[in-house]
């Protein structure tokens, strides 16, 4: 079985302020990772995965995510966030894509 | 296009009876899961359809809860008997496949029992 961890369950920071949002699993075989985000009143949108290559891998709104295997995590990372990164972000993992294990979910609120 | 939906958005009920919650997929979509997700909690895996192969159910808590899907096209989740501990968002999902990873997610169904 697999299982994910998000210890941070609110983050605030202000604005243009880097963050890191905390993300770690348990595996006995190989996984995929991925960081889901759901902004306010919408559904929840892929941000980012890891499939394989390279360990470090980015979204298309600056935020990044490396993949450390001897650590077992998938920490997500921002150099300067904005208010519209306001959201609820969620680490998962899964090892065939029939089943996703969820962490709890990190709140980053973004003050100005 | 249009995304996956869901309905009710929400849905309040009394303990002991039954409730149907619906999810319409994306149009082509063959994978499709069901969540539920507890205050404060992650998202928990309940059930899995892919195509016409058999479902994986593996994550249904308790024979109080089915789901049903057909063909590729709209699933209902049923739970009998409601408890109030399933009082949850349950939310469901839609892939292009067995080997897509990219879900999409309806705005969920609220589910109060009181």
């Amino acid at each position: 079985a697999q299982s994910v961890t998000q210890l941070d369950s609110q983050v605030p920071v202000f604005e243009e302020a880097p963050v890191e949002l905390r993300c770690n699993y348990s595996s006995s075989v190989s996984v995929y990772l991925f960081w889901y985000v759901q902004y306010p009143n919408q559904g929840l949108q892929l941000l980012l995965k890891y499939l394989s290559g390279s360990t470090l891998v980015e979204s298309i709104n600056g935020f990044e995510a490396e993949f450390n295997k001897s650590q077992t995590s998938f920490h997500l990372r921002k150099p300067s966030v904005h208010i519209s990164d306001t959201a609820e972000y969620f680490c998962a993992v899964s090892s065939n894509f029939n089943k996703f294990y969820f962490g709890s979910g990190t709140k980053l609120n973004v003050k100005p | 296009g249009a995304g996956v939906s869901q309905s009710p958005s929400n849905k309040v009920t009394e303990k002991g009876k039954d409730v149907e919650l619906r999810c319409d997929p994306i149009s082509g979509h063959t994978a499709l899961y069901w969540y539920r997700q507890r205050l404060g909690q992650g998202l928990e895996f309940l059930i899995y359809f892919q195509g016409n192969s058999a479902p994986d159910k593996s994550g249904l808590p308790s024979d109080r809860f089915s789901a049903e899907r057909t063909g590729e096209s709209v699933s209902t989740l049923t739970i009998q008997r409601t408890q109030q501990e399933d009082s949850a968002v349950y939310l469901c999902a839609s892939s292009l496949g067995q080997y897509s990873y990219e879900q999409y997610f309806g705005p969920g169904t609220r589910l109060t029992v009181t």
